[in-house]
């Protein structure tokens, strides 16, 4: 199985919004309402932004909001901060294992 | 508040077994999903298996024929072992619990 797919990097400015991309196939984003989103800052653990493509965990900020759309699952941060730089993992159900994406590196400018 | 504590060797040779345990404390295991997931060097998340919290246990594919996931529900632990590791399993490993807890997480490297 290969990874579900990202872009390898974003951009913003603090204040704007950024959309994070992720593409699966049927058998994975498109077929279960299971994406989660994780926040990894380095040498630290994963964070969970997003779970069941649209929830927020406790203690997560409303401006990180997620969606999906046929095969293609999205994370939206608005009002960019810089604590917000950091790479980002989009993270489906596929059946009967979980599949990660590659992984977004945003970098707030 | 659940925490989860790992520990396991850091350093292995070619075909020798990983094993890692991870600890809970401040949670049943009846609440969550039990994961293990890592990440080598430079490169991007991935999942390596899971306890569900009905019990089900179920692997990456590409990890399957050499991955054993158990748990201990007496000490609260469980643990990951991978059989016949090469220098492709050099990586840091987490233990996790439903995405939202995880373990401070573990650098195996495996070198000759």
């Amino acid at each position: 199985q290969s990874a579900l797919t990202q872009p390898r990097s974003v951009s913003g400015s603090p204040g704007q919004s950024v959309i994070i991309s992720c593409t699966g196939t049927s058998s994975d984003v498109g077929g279960y309402n299971y994406v989660s989103w994780f926040q990894h800052h380095p040498g630290k653990a994963p964070k969970l932004m997003i779970y069941d493509v649209s929830e927020r965990p406790s203690g997560v900020p409303d401006r990180f909001s997620g969606s999906k759309s046929g095969n293609t699952a999205s994370l939206t941060i608005s009002g960019l901060q810089t604590e917000d730089e950091a790479d980002y993992y989009c993270c489906s159900f596929a059946g009967s294992f979980w599949l990660f994406g590659g992984g977004t590196k945003l970098t707030v400018l | 508040q659940v925490q989860l504590q790992q520990w396991g060797a850091g350093l292995l040779k070619p075909s020798e077994t990983l094993s890692l345990t991870c600890a809970v404390y401040g949670g049943s295991f009846s609440g969550y999903s039990w994961s293990w997931i890592r990440q080598p060097p430079g490169k991007g998340l991935e999942w390596i298996g899971e306890i569900s919290q009905s019990g089900s246990i179920s692997y990456n594919p590409s990890l399957k024929s050499r991955v054993t996931i158990s748990v201990d529900t007496s000490k609260n632990q469980f643990y990951l072992r991978v059989n016949s590791v090469t220098a492709a399993d050099t990586a840091v490993y987490y233990c996790a619990a439903g995405g939202n807890y995880w373990g401070q997480g573990t650098l195996v490297t495996v070198s000759s």
